[in-house]
């Protein structure tokens, strides 16, 4: 258990809805992380919030958004869902910002779009 | 740019070694990293390894890093069949911020 709590565990959309994901940091962490893994690939960096900033972001395009809450929780938003969506969505969290900083996966989030 | 790459099997016998291999191409990167993914679960950060280091070792892992080369292995003695999952290579980019980059993973299959 890394503290790290993401809802729902699996979810199926239709092509062209909205979906969120919703991620629990461990508590104290203040860094958040969500990355997407497509099945037999490694996972795919999309976007970093720190204290309700976004910090960084992958080579996805606008209809992926984020927040992340005063309590360090976060969400992933997705609109015009595509097939290749369909993934599992991984967050990570961590103490701080910065490189060798350890980030503590949750379980993820199954999305398939149908 | 930014590659990983790993070879995507390893099938080795309960009790012997396994050394899982991983090729990277940002020469910026401070730390590598080594993650392990069981079927159904999330990522478990298993070492990393600081740039200006040459090998680490934890316990039954020891990880060897020759920056020239760019290459990042690590070695699991004693492999158990607790062991098979899929392992992941990631190097840290983007400075100021905890981006990683994966491989695809190498998976290690442990026959008993």
């Amino acid at each position: 258990e890394t503290g790290v709590t993401q809802s729902p565990t699996h979810l199926i959309k239709t092509r062209g809805q909205q979906v969120t994901l919703r991620c629990s940091s461990q508590s104290g962490h203040n860094t958040v992380s969500w990355y997407q893994q497509a099945l037999g690939q490694g996972p795919q960096f999309i976007f970093q919030y720190y204290r309700e900033e976004e910090n960084g972001r992958g080579n996805f395009p606008p209809r992926f958004s984020g927040l992340q809450f005063p309590n360090y929780s976060s969400e992933l938003n997705v609109n015009a869902l595509e097939l290749d969506d369909s993934a599992l969505y991984l967050c990570a969290s961590s103490l701080r910002l910065g490189e060798g900083t350890e980030a503590f996966f949750g379980q993820g989030t199954r999305l398939t779009v149908v | 740019g930014e590659d990983v790459e790993q070879s995507l099997f390893l099938s080795v016998r309960e009790g012997d070694s396994s050394v899982i291999n991983c090729t990277y191409t940002d020469s910026s990167s401070t730390y590598l990293y080594w993650y392990k993914q069981e079927p159904g679960a999330g990522l478990q950060l298993l070492t990393y390894i600081f740039s200006n280091m040459d090998m680490k070792q934890d316990q039954r892992l020891t990880v060897l890093l020759n920056k020239k080369d760019k290459h990042l292995s690590l070695r699991i003695a004693d492999t158990q069949t607790g062991d098979s999952a899929i392992y992941f290579c990631a190097e840290s980019t983007g400075a100021g911020s905890y981006q990683l980059t994966f491989g695809k993973g190498t998976k290690l299959s442990v026959i008993p």
